[in-house]
């Protein structure tokens, strides 16, 4: 079955640079969500999508945006880089919004800031 | 802002020991998710609980979910070394998010 693809796995950035990860979610799926987790901790939410709109914020800098287009897919867009932005970025989606269903969650990118 | 504990932190047990975790959150929440990490893994999803007092088990794995919707358990009898991860409650709220507890990482000692 088709799983939540994130792109890059891997990514390593400098200090004031841009990145920009990429989540494709599960075919139907109309909710995204994008999380951050450092090293031990708990996934933060960072933001969500509902068809193409966004529909909740969390703890996501100013410096950070997103969105969601119109085949679902979803990126998230990272400047002016912080050494404290090195996290592991995960994407989840689901069928419906509000939590109400399970999430799928993609593998993760791994963001290192140097 | 919508707060989800868990206790523990941590927890080493020996094979074939008895696991729980305690979620708790500072709103009643909708309904809850129960999701395991596994190192260098991303989260899974185990199971939702969404009724006051609800209960659902899955082999050895109990999940409850409190009379007022603001606290939860997992429950692991006689852990094996393939338990080992994170467990994280996941509680939805109002709005399209959830929010991950903190977390209990289970070591399972052959």
């Amino acid at each position: 079955a088709a799983g939540v693809i994130q792109s890059p796995r891997h990514l390593i950035k400098e200090k004031r640079e841009t990145a920009t990860l990429k989540c494709y979610p599960i075919p139907r799926h109309d909710t995204v969500y994008w999380y951050q987790q450092g090293p031990g901790q708990d996934p933060q939410f960072l933001i969500s999508f509902y068809e193409k709109m966004q529909s909740d914020k969390g703890s996501i800098p100013d410096r950070f945006s997103a969105q969601q287009f119109s085949d679902y897919h979803s990126e998230l867009n990272m400047s002016s880089l912080e050494l404290g932005d090195s996290a592991l970025y995960f994407c989840a989606s689901s069928s419906s919004p509000g939590g109400f269903t399970e999430a799928f969650f993609g593998q993760g990118t791994r963001l290192t800031v140097v | 802002g919508q707060q989800v504990m868990q206790i523990p932190q941590y927890q080493h047990v020996q094979e074939g020991e008895d696991f729980t975790t305690y979620c708790n959150s500072s709103t009643t929440l909708s309904n809850i998710q129960w999701y395991k990490q596994r190192p260098g893994g991303h989260p899974v999803f185990l199971i939702q609980l969404v009724k006051s007092g609800e209960v659902k088990k899955q082999k050895r794995l109990t999940f409850q979910f409190g009379e007022a919707k603001k606290n939860s358990s997992l429950h692991i009898t006689a852990t094996q070394t393939t338990d080992v991860g994170t467990y994280f409650c996941a509680g939805a709220g109002t709005g399209n998010q959830f929010y991950f507890g903190t977390g209990t990482s289970l070591t399972v000692i052959p």
